[in-house]
């Protein structure tokens, strides 16, 4: 079974760009999250898909991050603009029930804003 | 609200015994997860506690407190590969989250 990827495992932009990050699940894993890790700080939870469609996504920062799930498939979140503080790693995990310990993550994207 | 708290960096010697604090205060709670993460690459999931008491699991066992607040993982026989970061995380009731704490980070020596 293939695990979670997630593409590029590094971005690096400037300040006011935009960046789109992507995330395929497992096959079959109608239940899609994004977690954020700033430097130093804790996982932090963004949002929550059930197939495709938007679960729970109070964990999201701003108006300026942006996903979608299209077809209940892959997975993407976009910054736009980007900001400094948006630097940190985006995780993407993924499951086929509720329970935590199911998650499945990936690698994650190292996002470097400069 | 959720506050997590646990150490964030401990070492250790080969061979030895080592135990990860987690001290929580929730608003209620649904269950608390170990996850592993090794240096770039994706936390993985270790144990889970919802009932008080021990749980053992291979050279890993985690203990469970409500009443406490309070979680430890402990690491028997420890190896090289131990090193890596561990992440307490706690599920508040009516959730299914895991909120993650700031993870420990474990430096196994010779």
């Amino acid at each position: 079974e293939a695990g979670v990827t997630q593409f590029p495992s590094h971005s690096v932009i400037e300040k006011g760009q935009t960046v789109t990050l992507r995330c395929d699940p497992i096959s079959g894993h109608d239940n899609l999250y994004w977690y954020r890790r700033v430097m130093g700080k804790e996982i932090k939870f963004l949002l929550h898909f059930v197939k495709e469609s938007k679960q729970d996504e109070s964990g999201m920062p701003n108006n300026r991050f942006l996903a979608e799930r299209t077809g209940g498939t892959y997975s993407t979140l976009k910054v736009q603009p980007a900001e400094l503080e948006d630097s940190g790693v985006y995780f993407c995990a993924s499951s086929q029930d509720l329970w935590g310990g199911s998650l499945h993550f990936g690698n994650g994207t190292r996002l470097t804003v400069t | 609200g959720q506050n997590i708290d646990q150490p964030t960096e401990m070492t250790a010697t080969e061979g030895a015994i080592v135990q990860i604090n987690c001290t929580y205060q929730t608003s209620g709670f649904n269950g608390l997860f170990w996850y592993q993460q090794h240096a770039g690459e994706a936390p993985t999931f270790l144990s889970y506690n919802v009932l008080d008491g021990l749980e053992e699991k291979g050279r890993f066992s985690s203990f469970l407190s409500r009443s406490k607040g309070y979680s430890y993982l402990l690491l028997k026989e420890l190896q090289m590969k131990d090193s890596a970061s561990y992440l307490c995380a706690v599920v508040a009731p009516g959730s299914y989250i895991p909120t993650f704490g700031r993870g420990t980070s474990l430096i196994v020596h010779p």
